[in-house]
């Protein structure tokens, strides 16, 4: 059974820093694809990052470039996005996703890790 | 960017009618690259279909989809009282990936 468990939000000030981490279990990690998809309270969906199977292409959306990082460590089976200079509308419940085969769409989710930036 | 666009915004139903949603996106996506989830309030998304028509690991027949080009539809044929949730629409793999507004469908 595929499974997906973030960690890591926090409740952090305008301008701080969280790593959020998930946790994969129930597929060869390495194998696939992996991405980042937030939701703020009472929104829809919107992507963050993705990065390939084998860390070497990442992508992100424009409004968090310079301010986000993806990793992964395959050899941990697990999925990082380093998130810095936090701004209110970065609020968010943040979700892990495995993306199926060959870039296609998100297979698995997690459960979410919130993010709340507030002073 | 693909923006895409969903309607209607609200959809009351009442068990066992049919439910009609539609996804419209501002330009063609790339070789019917389109997928639905459904989502519950306090759950995470779940997919539902894929590459516009092909449904996901244990979905029931009575979720069905269709489309091309820019304009696609998800079909529930008959409600379930566990079908009232938000519905969304993404494109991929196109970056940036997006998704529509959503649809809510809820009982009327």
């Amino acid at each position: 059974e595929v499974q997906l468990l973030e960690s890591g939000g926090d409740l952090v000030q305008p301008g701080g820093s969280l790593r959020l981490s998930c946790a994969a279990s129930g597929f060869t990690f390495s194998n696939f694809a992996m991405s980042w998809v937030r939701q703020a309270p009472g929104k829809g969906l919107e992507w963050v990052s993705s990065i390939s199977d084998s860390g070497g292409s990442t992508y992100y959306r424009d409004s968090v470039k310079g301010r986000f990082t993806i990793s992964r460590d395959n050899s941990r089976n697990t999925l990082y996005l380093q998130v810095n200079s936090l701004r209110g509308d970065d609020t968010a419940l943040y979700y892990c996703a495995k993306r199926a085969p060959t870039w296609g769409p998100f297979d698995y989710w997690g459960q979410g890790t919130p993010v709340t930036v507030s002073s | 960017e693909i923006v895409l666009t969903q309607s209607p915004g609200t959809l009351s139903l009442s068990p066992g009618e049919r439910a009609t949603l539609s996804c419209r996106a501002s330009q063609s996506v790339g070789s019917s690259n389109l997928a639905w989830y459904q989502q519950k309030p306090g759950q995470a998304p779940r997919l539902l279909i894929y590459d516009t028509s092909n449904r996901a690991t244990g979905i029931p027949d009575r979720f069905s989809g269709s489309g091309s080009g820019t304009d696609f539809t998800l079909i529930i044929s008959r409600l379930e009282p566990e079908d009232f949730a938000v519905y969304y629409c993404q494109q991929y793999p196109a970056s940036p990936l997006t998704f529509g507004g959503g649809t809510k469908v809820e009982i009327k």
